[in-house]
């Protein structure tokens, strides 16, 4: 079955640091990739999205992710956090034949500290 | 402009009732999806609409869910004879075309509690 994981559940890290969160994908087509954040009473808001063309995708709030086929990975980086970082971080694919529906890794609380 | 909007926020009943939850989703859009989050849990699709009809309804776990969009706007989905596992905050995202590089945009979610 098709599917995403996102290593980590929890992610902890210092205002200032580098924030990177986890994503591979099984899939024998290419996908297409999404990041999601949910803040604490909000709707998902989409962070940045790869479907074709440049692999480095750069996202709102200094996100980026790089699609790498050849480790079937979609990882988002931001290389300095701030506190306002501190979420819940989805990434998602849709995939050939399955219509236009994302399927959601499990995914990552991040805690950002001072 | 206004997001997509779901009523009520949260929704509180006893097992064996009937549930409606209501999507408004964003003016123009035509394609409009349903997930559901449990605690701990991404969401999961559940079922999706292209204009009046359910293009996909795969994810609904079995026929006690339905869902209806009668006029290619407002969507409600149905819960019949509520179970406790049925808890959890079902999400609604409404998207310009439907296609698959389109952004789904999502609205707050409404929390089921069955108890």
């Amino acid at each position: 079955a098709q599917s995403v994981t996102q290593l980590g559940s929890h992610v902890s890290v210092s205002e200032g640091a580098l924030v990177l969160l986890r994503c591979n994908y099984s899939s024998s087509v290419p996908p297409y990739l999404f990041w999601y954040v949910q803040y604490p009473n909000q709707g998902l808001q989409l962070l940045l999205k790869y479907t074709t063309g440049a692999t480095l995708v750069k996202g709102i709030n200094g996100f980026e992710a790089e699609f790498k086929k050849s480790e079937t990975s979609f990882h988002l980086t931001k290389p300095s956090a701030h506190m306002s970082d501190a979420a819940e971080y989805f990434c998602a694919v849709s995939y050939t034949g399955t219509a236009s529906k994302l399927t959601f890794g499990t995914g990552t609380r991040l805690q950002v500290t001072l | 402009g206004a997001g997509v909007s779901q009523t009520p926020s949260n929704k509180v009943t006893e097992k064996g009732k009937y549930v409606e939850l209501r999507c408004d989703p964003i003016s123009g859009h035509t394609a409009l999806y349903w997930y559901r989050q449990s605690l701990g849990q991404g969401p999961e699709f559940l079922i999706y609409f292209q204009g009046t009809g359910a293009a996909d309804d795969s994810g609904l776990p079995n026929d006690r869910f339905f869902a209806v969009r009668p006029e290619g706007s407002v969507s409600t989905l149905k819960i019949q004879r509520t179970e406790r596992g049925d808890s959890a905050v079902y999400l609604c995202a409404s998207s310009s075309k439907g296609t698959r590089t389109d952004t789904q945009y999502f609205g707050p979610g409404t929390r089921l509690t069955v108890l």
